[in-house]
C-alpha cells in the first residue's frame, strides 16, 4: 500500500513570506495530523482533523498558521507571515481512525531566512 | 499536564552489548505508551506500543506504573539498530501523542 505523500520536500523561504504545505494521506484513513518537529525536539501536535472536521487545533498558532481538509481526504497547512522560529520539519500522519496506529509521511522541511 | 521525557539525547553502545533507552512520564491516569523509531533516511514508524506486550526486532519495553517509566530494552543491540528512538504517551481515550525529545542510538562495531 501506498504511505503518505507529502509535499515539497525541502523549502527554503524569507521571514514573512508564505508558505503551503500539502499531505495526500494513506487512502481510506480518515484521521490525518499534522505535527511540527523543531530540531533536536519530538514531533509537535498542530492539528487533528477526522475526515474533514477538526478534531484537535489547540497548539496551532492562529494567527499564522491555518490548515484544511475540505473533501476529507488531502490536506494543506499554510504559514503566513512565516517567522524564524518556523524553521522546522512538518510531518503529516494518517490512521484509519482516531485510536489506531499513525503513518507518517516523509516530512517537508522548512527553513526560514 | 502530559509529558514525556528521554534523559539521553545520545547513546552510544557496541554491538553485543545491552541497550536501554529511558523513557519517563508524567500524566495523572493510565496512558498508554509508544516506541517509535526513525532510521536514517526513513520515515517515523512505530517500534512498538505497551498495550502488545510484543518484542519487535528483539525489542521490549514494560510500563512501569509506580515509576512512570516505559524503558525500551535490548539484551544484545546490532549494528541496524542504530536510529532515533522517540518515546510517545496518548492519554486515557485521548486522541493525541505526546512525544518526548527522542534519543540517538549508535551501535558501534
Amino acid at each position: 500500500e501506498a504511505g503518505v505523500a507529502q509535499s515539497p520536500r525541502y523549502k527554503i523561504i524569507e521571514k514573512r513570506q508564505s508558505v503551503a504545505f500539502w499531505c495526500n494521506p494513506i487512502s481510506g484513513h480518515a484521521t490525518l495530523y499534522w505535527y511540527q518537529q523543531i530540531l533536536g525536539q519530538g514531533p509537535k501536535l498542530l492539528i487533528q482533523f477526522q475526515n474533514n472536521g477538526v478534531v484537535d487545533d489547540s497548539q496551532l498558532p492562529k494567527d499564522r498558521f491555518s490548515a484544511e481538509r475540505l473533501k476529507g481526504v488531502d490536506s494543506t497547512l499554510k504559514i503566513q507571515p512565516a517567522k524564524l522560529e518556523d524553521s522546522a520539519v512538518y510531518l503529516c500522519a494518517s490512521s484509519l481512525e482516531p485510536l489506531k496506529t499513525q503513518y507518517f509521511g516523509p516530512g517537508t522541511r522548512l527553513l526560514v531566512l | 499536564a502530559q509529558r514525556v521525557t528521554q534523559p539521553e539525547k545520545l547513546l552510544s553502545v557496541f554491538k553485543g552489548a545491552p541497550v536501554e533507552l529511558k523513557c519517563n512520564y508524567s500524566y495523572s491516569g493510565s496512558p498508554e505508551l509508544f516506541w517509535y523509531v526513525q532510521y536514517s533516511r526513513q520515515r517515523l514508524q512505530l517500534l512498538l506500543r505497551h498495550i502488545s506486550r510484543e518484542s519487535i526486532k528483539g525489542f521490549t519495553a514494560d510500563l512501569n506504573k509506580g515509576e512512570t517509566s516505559f524503558h525500551l530494552k535490548k539484551p544484545f543491540a546490532q549494528e541496524e539498530d542504530s536510529a532515533m528512538y522517540y518515546c510517545a504517551l496518548k492519554g486515557q481515550g485521548a486522541q493525541k501523542l505526546v512525544f518526548g525529545q527522542g534519543t540517538r542510538l549508535t551501535i558501534n562495531p
